[in-house]
């Protein structure tokens, strides 16, 4: 069954700080990794898609790796902002198909 | 208009009651989809439209639900006879190329949010 992982469930962090999100996944055959952010009453919006082939990919402070052997992707955020305040959502496509992950929720504090 | 467009951005019915929720996709893209997201959950998959036509209908959680196409452009999800736990918000994407590719990025309508008294 293909499924989406993510942790933490939740985070808390300082305004400025640093932080790390984890996604692992079954999904097979593989064809593309996304990273969406997505605020409170709004719809998901795309940070960054990854291929097979790629290992990092950048979006102004957005950074996400992929390491497709063992099935692990991460999205950094550097020098957080209140803005920043959301839940991240990792998804994983076959050729036909999306599976979602249930995302991190980020808070970022004064 | 630029963005995927959803109506009622809120909707509160009673019990029983059917509701129809509306979404306009971006002009051109080929394919629509609908979720269901309840609080504090992630986004599950209900149906996917590629033109008028509906080949994966596999999230549709019961027969209470369907969902209509028309014109390859507006799409209406109806729920009839709702339940208590329909409460959620239903969010509507559209791509311009089918489902999953490496160029088919989903862009999401806002959402509606859907309360079941």
């Amino acid at each position: 069954k293909n499924q989406v992982e993510q942790s933490p469930q939740s985070l808390i962090i300082l305004e400025g700080k640093n932080c790390t999100l984890q996604c692992n996944y079954t999904v097979s055959p593989f064809s593309n990794l996304r990273w969406y952010k997505q605020d409170t009453g709004r719809g998901p919006v795309s940070l960054t898609i990854m291929t097979f082939s790629e290992n990092t990919k950048s979006n102004r402070r957005y950074t996400a790796t992929l390491d497709a052997d063992t099935k692990q992707s991460s999205l950094h955020i550097t020098a957080s902002q209140l803005s920043d305040s959301a839940s991240y959502i990792c998804v994983v496509s076959t050729a036909s198909k999306l599976t979602f992950g249930t995302g991190t929720r980020l808070q970022v504090t004064l | 208009g630029a963005g995927v467009s959803q109506s009622p951005s809120n909707k509160v019915t009673e019990k029983g009651k059917d509701v129809e929720l509306r979404c306009d996709p971006i002009s051109g893209h080929t394919a629509l989809y609908w979720y269901r997201q309840r609080l504090g959950q992630g986004l599950e998959f209900l149906i996917y439209f590629q033109g008028n036509s509906a080949p994966d209908k596999s999230g549709l959680p019961s027969d209470r639900f369907s969902a209509e196409r028309t014109g390859e452009s507006v799409s209406t999800l109806t729920i009839q006879r709702t339940q208590q736990e329909d409460s959620a918000v239903y969010l509507c994407a559209s791509s311009f190329l089918p489902a999953g590719g490496i160029y088919n990025e989903q862009f999401f309508g806002p959402g509606t949010r859907l309360t079941v008294l």
